[in-house]
């Protein structure tokens, strides 16, 4: 189906190691999110993109966490010199337009363990 | 701070129970609502959603939730929930007033359904 897709499903850094993770959103969707989801938690808000824009990046632990969507299609968050607290499921979510009330819908996930 | 608080972590039913999983968030300002579920070994998906007009919504499966604006809640029921629903739910808010139209989740409800 052509849903939200992201790569790899699982990674496992050693702590220090820089990973980069990928998705795919939806074919013409303009907004395009993260989300951290840690263990036993609900999903928490890292970034925000409309087309190429990053417009809130407010949810960004630290410096070591950046963003980029360069063609306002695929995205990559990378993380650079992961620590051990960097272990979670990064989730990526696409809606079709810039408004508040769409639908985001969401990748399976990357399960990011760093040991 | 924007917050969402879901007051049952776990719940346990048997099937053909009544089921209602609580929600309730800070904000004073006008809201869009959200109830999303994850099935076992599946992504988020969107179970209902509530912009304005009636407060009462139905969604798929035969969920329906009920915004109360008075008490800041949006509290999800089902008459009689099935094995199949077996899942973790999340509710999520984005205010309107928030440019970046993130989504704001609870910690989430595992619901186990015993047949």
């Amino acid at each position: 189906g052509a849903g939200v897709s992201q790569s790899p499903r699982y990674k496992v850094a050693k702590r220090g190691q820089d990973v980069a993770l990928r998705c795919d959103p939806i074919s013409g969707h303009v907004s395009l999110f993260w989300y951290q989801q840690a263990l036993g938690q609900g999903p928490e808000f890292l970034t925000y993109f409309q087309n190429e824009a990053q417009l809130d990046k407010s949810g960004l632990p630290s410096d070591r966490f950046f963003a980029e969507r360069p063609e306002g299609s695929v995205s990559t968050l990378k993380i650079q010199r992961t620590q051990q607290e960097d272990s979670a499921v990064y989730l990526c979510a696409s809606s079709f337009s810039s408004g508040g009330g769409d639908e985001q819908f969401f990748g399976p996930g990357t399960r990011l363990t760093v040991l | 701070a924007q917050s969402v608080s879901q007051h049952n972590h776990h719940v346990i039913l048997s099937e053909a129970a009544s089921l209602e999983l609580g929600c309730n968030y800070s904000y004073g300002g006008t809201v869009n609502l959200f109830w999303y579920v994850q099935y076992p070994g599946q992504h988020l998906q969107l179970l209902l959603k509530y912009f304005s007009g009636d407060p009462l919504v139905k969604g798929i499966k035969g969920f329906e939730a009920e915004f109360i604006k008075s008490k800041f809640s949006f509290n999800l029921r089902k008459p009689s929930v099935q094995w199949s629903d077996t899942a973790e739910y999340f509710c999520a808010v984005n205010a309107l007033r928030d440019s970046s139209y993130k989504l704001i989740f609870g910690s989430g409800t595992r619901l186990l359904v015993r047949p």
